[in-house]
């Protein structure tokens, strides 16, 4: 089975701009995870989709959204962009308890 | 909610050395993850053990749930063992990750 993908891989933008990021979970995995990683506030948990609807919800902003495909594909969007925006953005797939994760996407706000 | 406590926060081996991370968490976890995260980013599953012990080749994990931790050894260390080391916990279908033990490993 092809792992979790991630699309775009790098992103540089500048701040008040607004970003869409993609996620393709594996085959057959219902639920998408997102988290964003930053040297100093480590992986933090953005929010989690299963079968098109929000389950959970990190602590950020409104400017941070997402949705859900009925193929389980995932994006999300951040409006408004700040430079505390500059991460790494990774996004996980699970079945049952073990979640797997894809490549990530770098994005860079100027 | 659960909290999760990772040490050594750095750790510098000399090719060949084994290793032992640490995890300590604060509250019940039933699904204790490993991940490895490699220079370039990815997330790589090392371990689903909520409790015993696992074995992958170099690496194995136990994890004693009673006393709320959790032990990665890496035996036979190689450069490509370097990166972070994060061990994580499910709370309400999110993972809490530590703060990751960083490995580098000299050749």
């Amino acid at each position: 089975k092809a792992g979790v993908t991630q699309t775009p891989r790098y992103l540089i933008k500048t701040r008040g701009q607004q970003v869409t990021l993609s996620c393709s979970p594996i085959s057959g995995h219902r639920s998408v995870s997102w988290y964003q990683q930053t040297p100093g506030q480590g992986l933090q948990f953005l929010f989690e989709y299963f079968s098109e609807t929000q389950r959970n919800k990190g602590n950020f902003p409104g400017r941070f959204s997402g949705r859900q495909f009925s193929n389980s594909r995932s994006e999300m969007n951040v409006s408004t962009l700040e430079l505390g925006d500059s991460a790494l953005y990774l996004c996980a797939s699970r079945i049952q308890e073990t979640q797997y994760f894809g490549p990530g996407t770098r994005l860079l706000v100027l | 909610g659960i909290q999760v406590e990772q040490s050594p926060p750095d750790l510098i081996l000399q090719e060949g050395a084994n290793s032992t991370l640490r995890c300590n968490f604060s509250d019940s976890v039933n699904n204790l993850q490993w991940f490895h995260q490699n220079p370039w980013g990815q997330l790589i599953n090392l371990f689903y053990i909520p409790s015993g012990t696992k074995q992958n080749g170099r690496l194995s994990a136990t994890t004693v749930a009673t006393e709320r931790y959790s032990l990665l050894y890496i035996s036979s260390s190689q450069t490509t063992d370097s990166g972070v080391y994060f061990c994580a916990g499910p709370m309400g279908g999110k993972l809490i990750f530590g703060q990751g033990t960083e490995l580098s490993v000299k050749p």
